[in-house]
């Protein structure tokens, strides 16, 4: 099993709709853990943290749930420009040397116009 | 300011040919990670340093692959007889010590990467 899982889509989504992502990770002593978004062909950049209460950036909204070890997304108003893959990351701090990121697969999402 | 810089931005290698991919992270990040990213798939960790100090090589898949940072800067992955499957794109990505942001403001930020083709 991924230590980090996404369904990869793609999600195909008219512009000014709603869409929502789910990723769930395996290690129960994670603490830390982000959304990245990767345009095609460039690298990863951050897209906001998610926190334990929940946070919302604009039309970006990120929840945790820890007891079922799941991170979700939402984007509100979808505009043309959120086309990109958008991976679920999490810091494993059980190891307090090692900073390592562990990624998902990523999930590709076109808005259609 | 300057972000992560890597060369070169695309290497086409011929099977059992040695290569080297450069990285500069931000000046004054002590942390540097390089990452493999096949087709598709998400970012893979390949190693961690902390200045100099390689403190995490466990995601390097065999002894072909070895990286070195020497000044605690730029830092140097090296794949030797390089077979097809290592054909991907290397990222390079570098921090603030996670002790030194916080995990509130923690964020690693990447480099444009090194897509290599082995053929």
């Amino acid at each position: 099993r991924k230590e980090v899982e996404q369904d990869p889509g793609p999600f195909n989504v008219p512009e000014g709709a709603t869409v929502a992502f789910n990723c769930t990770y395996s290690n129960s002593a994670s603490q830390s853990f982000f959304w990245y978004r990767q345009d095609c062909r460039k690298e990863p950049k951050l897209l906001m943290s998610v926190y334990s209460s929940g946070n919302e950036d604009g039309r970006f909204t990120a929840q945790l749930n820890r007891a079922s070890q799941y991170i979700s997304l939402l984007i509100r108003d979808s505009k043309l420009s959120d086309s990109a893959t958008y991976l679920c990351v999490v810091l494993d701090l059980s190891n307090f040397g090692n900073e390592k990121l562990t990624f998902g697969t990523g999930t590709r999402l076109t808005i259609i116009p | 300011g300057a972000g992560v810089s890597q060369s070169p931005r695309y290497k086409v290698a011929k099977r059992g040919q040695d290569v080297a991919l450069r990285c500069d992270p931000i000046s004054g990040h002590v942390s540097l990670f390089w990452y493999q990213q096949a087709l598709g798939q998400g970012p893979e960790f390949l190693t961690y340093f902390q200045n100099e100090a390689q403190l995490d090589k466990s995601g390097l898949p065999s002894d072909r692959f070895f990286a070195e940072r020497p000044e605690g800067s730029v830092s140097t992955l090296k794949i030797q007889r390089t077979q097809q499957e290592d054909s991907a794109v290397y990222l390079c990505a570098s921090s603030l010590n996670l002790r030194t942001s916080g995990s509130v403001g923690y964020e690693q930020y990447f480099g444009p990467g090194t897509r290599l083709t082995v053929t």
